[in-house]
This record gives structure tokens, C-alpha cells and sequence, in this order.
């Protein structure tokens, strides 16, 4: 399963709202986990099943979409939220990841 | 706390041979499917290899662009999970994380190089 991730770059300031695009090339009903990957950092779940919060993840993500179309939207962005993210199917072998979306500051 | 300590990393030559280890505590290990996901400089991730848990009867599963050079295997008595590469590629240079998908590790290098 091929993930599509857009835009792979995103420039916001704090305070904004920003959304991430993740496409499958076939449905993995809702088999999706988004990630976010920051420098020195391991990297951390943020959300799985297409919509649901990891503990510990801020309320202000959010994750939406089953079958071939799923969106992370990121509001009222903080400072510690400019980062790079990526979505990942486990629906079928083998998992695949998404291109990255690189997020910063405008 | 969450700890996953990744080991074995370095320079090797092409054609040869690597072991990674990956030491974990603080979750339940055995109820896990434990994975390799690479990430070659200055690109994005990479799955590698998972092995599921005994309830699943261990069963492992590889990407095809490395299927017949590396072997995932687990140690369910020491939390850690391994993975053997071998006939590495120039292309293989990546860091590699151990990862229950929930719980990562901060990765180790390999450098594949003559």
C-alpha cells in the first residue's frame, strides 16, 4: 500500500491551524497511525486507528478519515508542535510510511 | 519509564554482516509485536522487519527490498529484540530503530562503506 503525504512541507506560526494529508492507494479502513519526529528526540505515536489520541497526546491533534483518505489537523499550534510527521498503514504487510511533512515556523 | 536501547550500529563494509540488538523495559515486552524501521540520511522511514508476539506464534515479517538478508528474532526472558543483516549495500546506511510502534528507541547507525 502506497501512502501519499501532502504537502511535504508546511510553514505556520504559532496559534495557527495546519492540516496534513495522508492518502492510501488502496482502503486500510482505518489502519493508520500518525508520528512526530524532532531532532534528539525518539519518536513518538501520536495517534492511531485513523482518529485516536495516544495518551499523552495534547488535545489540539486531531486525526479524521478511513478507507483511503486521512487528515492530522494540528490547531492553535505551539512551539514544541514544529516538527516533521508521518502517517503509516498497518493494515497489510508490508507497513509503509508516508513521505514525511515537514512543519515550521513562518 | 519507557527505555529502548538500540546497540550493534557502526562501519561495516559492503558484503558484510551486522547484528542489532535493542534492550527494552518499562512496557509488557511479551504482549508487543516488535519492529525495525530504518531511515537512510536525510530521508523519511523505512520498515524493515516485525515479529509478533508468542501469542502469534512468533511470526515475522520483512519488507521484499531486504527479504533473504535480514532475520528478526526476539528474546522474550530479556525484553530485546535482534535483527540480522547481511550482504549489506551502500544503500542500507540508514539509522535503525527498534520499535513496538508505540514505544521507539532513538535509533542506532550503520554505515555501510568501504
Amino acid at each position: 500500500v502506497q501512502m501519499t503525504q501532502s504537502p511535504s512541507y508546511l510553514a505556520a506560526s504559532p496559534g495557527e491551524s495546519v492540516s496534513i494529508s495522508c492518502k492510501a492507494s488502496k482502503s486500510i479502513s482505518n489502519n493508520l497511525a500518525w508520528y512526530q519526529e524532532k531532532p534528539g528526540k525518539a519518536n513518538k505515536l501520536l495517534i492511531h486507528s485513523g482518529s485516536t489520541l495516544q495518551s499523552g497526546t495534547p488535545s489540539r491533534f486531531s486525526g479524521s478519515g478511513s478507507g483511503t483518505d486521512f487528515t492530522l489537523t494540528i490547531r492553535s499550534l505551539e512551539s514544541e508542535d514544529f516538527a516533521v510527521y508521518y502517517c503509516q498503514q498497518y493494515n497489510e504487510y508490508p507497513l509503509t510510511f508516508g513521505s514525511g511533512t515537514k512543519l515550521e515556523i513562518k | 519509564e519507557v527505555q529502548i536501547l538500540e546497540t550493534g550500529g557502526g562501519l561495516v563494509k559492503p558484503g558484510g554482516s551486522l547484528r542489532l540488538s535493542c534492550a527494552t523495559s518499562g512496557f509488557n515486552f511479551n504482549d508487543y509485536f516488535m519492529n525495525w524501521v530504518r531511515q537512510a540520511p536525510g530521508k523519511g522511514l523505512e520498515w524493515v522487519a516485525q515479529i509478533r508476539n508468542k501469542n502469534y506464534n512468533y511470526a515475522t515479517y520483512y519488507a521484499e527490498s531486504l527479504e533473504g538478508r535480514v532475520t528478526i528474532s526476539r528474546d522474550d526472558s530479556k525484553s530485546s529484540v535482534y535483527l540480522q543483516v547481511s550482504s549489506l549495500r551502500a544503500e542500507d546506511t540508514a539509522i535503525y530503530y527498534c520499535t513496538s510502534l508505540t514505544h521507539w528507541g532513538q535509533g542506532v547507525m550503520v554505515t555501510v562503506s568501504s
